[in-house]
């Protein structure tokens, strides 16, 4: 047990759906990320928020759309999604955002496995 | 932006024996070098990290090193058991346009067979 949960823990969309992933953290952290993990992929970057405000977004397409209502919650928001991405989803949270003050330390859920048929 | 490259890909070891991990990263201004462990079903956990200032950390089976010249640090886990089979994910801590962040190698995956 992390402190990090993710639910659901398996989701199977098809390209027309809207569906939604949600994190939550139970560790007072700051920051929380999303990561999309495909295979024989490094993990990617998609989104960080630091004091519900979002700080990074790596290019990520518009389809995927994140939501931060408080610092425990995190949501990814799925519209209109492709086959490619297919993958596993990983909530983070860490005490900060690094901007000098942080470890780097990520602490990850058990991730969300994603579908799109 | 920061580029990690991870080998092997896949490694497996007898029980008992040594496994080692290496990484090299491009970015000479990184500054701090985790480790994660994801076991099967699970989200990656930190195992082990090292900082810039130091060349060598060790808890236990596991150490780091770091050689900052030649920009490549590794993981070494002594006397492995059957429990450490898992994927081993390096990290580097660069600059981004907003901050730090994590850039991760694609990941080894250890066996150990009894």
């Amino acid at each position: 047990e992390t402190g990090v949960t993710q639910t659901p823990r398996h989701l199977v969309m098809g390209m027309t759906n809207k569906k939604s992933l949600k994190c939550e953290q139970h560790l007072g952290h700051n920051a929380m990320y999303w990561y999309k993990q495909s295979a024989k992929k490094p993990l990617e970057l998609m989104f960080v928020y630091s004091l519900e405000e979002r700080v990074e977004n790596n290019s990520v397409p518009s389809r995927f759309s994140p939501e931060c209502p408080n610092s425990s919650h995190l949501f990814l928001h799925l519209h209109t999604l492709q086959p490619e991405d297919s993958a596993l989803y990983l909530c983070a949270s860490s005490p900060f955002w690094t901007s000098g003050a942080n470890t780097g330390e990520l602490f990850f859920g058990e991730g969300s496995r994603l579908t799109v048929l | 932006g920061e580029n990690v490259e991870q080998h092997p890909s896949t490694l497996s070891v007898q029980e008992g024996d040594s496994a080692v991990i290496k990484c090299t990263y491009s970015d000479s201004a990184s500054n701090y070098f985790p480790w994660y462990k994801q076991e099967l079903g699970k989200g990656p956990q930190l195992i082990i990290d090292i900082r810039s200032n130091v060349g060598e950390k060790k808890d236990q089976r596991i150490a780091v090193t770091l050689n900052k010249t030649a920009k490549h640090f590794s993981l070494h886990i002594t006397e492995t058991q059957p429990e450490d089979s898992a994927v081993y994910f390096c990290a580097a801590l660069s600059n981004s346009n907003s901050g730090y962040a994590l850039n991760f190698g694609k990941g080894t995956s250890l066996l150990v067979t009894p």
